[in-house]
């Protein structure tokens, strides 16, 4: 089964400070990991994915396949950043993808 | 906007009552997902489609719940009888399947639906 764990419901950071947000998985297999952030009043959409290995708004993410963690990092927060975030996770070959429970990012000025 | 369209966008319902609802993918994409979000939750998968073709179902979806995609473009999800533990946003997302590799999954706004 697979299985993605985002411990932090909440996170409030102070604009200009880092800001971690935490990711676990369990597959059995070489999962394919993905940030999605939700906007207040738009659309989930796609912040960046494992193998492409950018850097997306200042926001990345490293696999850790040892830790089976994928967190997501920036190292100044910015207002703009306040949003839901969804770490995912998709099977090789299978694109159907495997929600955590989301962290709320707020951005505090 | 050419994103994926979903329609409506909120529903509330009586229970015993059915309801269908409609999403309109980006247009080309040839996979088409649907997923249910409760409060406090990630999305969950309930099924998708690559063309008219539904390949996966989700144990999530009961009986009561049907999808389909006739011609390959849009797709309905009707669920009959409704619950009240059917209350959710229902999300769909499309994609262009090629090759082996992951394909960007495009989401809509999702459809509220609201069973009393």
């Amino acid at each position: 089964a697979q299985r993605v764990t985002q411990p932090e419901k909440l996170l409030s950071v102070f604009k200009g400070a880092p800001v971690e947000l935490k990711c676990n998985y369990s597959y059995s297999g070489s999962p394919e990991l993905f940030w999605y952030v939700q906007y207040s009043r738009q659309r989930l959409q796609l912040l960046l994915r494992h193998i492409s290995r950018e850097s997306i708004k200042g926001f990345t993410a490293d696999l850790n396949k040892g830790e089976t963690s994928f967190h997501l990092k920036k190292p100044f927060a910015q207002e703009e950043d306040s949003a839901m975030y969804y770490c995912a996770l998709s099977g090789v070959g299978n694109e159907k993808l495997t929600f955590g429970t989301g962290t709320r990012l707020t951005i505090i000025p | 906007d050419t994103g994926v369209s979903q329609d409506p966008r909120h529903k509330i319902t009586k229970r015993g009552q059915n309801v269908t609802f409609r999403c309109d993918p980006i247009s080309e994409h040839n996979r088409l997902y649907w997923y249910r979000q409760t409060l406090g939750q990630g999305p969950e998968f309930l099924t998708y489609f690559q063309n008219e073709a539904q390949l996966e179902k989700s144990r999530l979806l009961s009986d009561r719940f049907s999808a389909e995609r006739p011609k390959g473009s849009f797709s309905t999800l009707e669920i009959q009888r409704t619950e009240q533990g059917d209350s959710a946003m229902y999300l769909c997302a499309s994609s262009y399947r090629r090759g082996g590799s992951y394909n960007e999954q495009f989401f809509g706004p999702g459809t509220r639906l609201t069973v009393l």
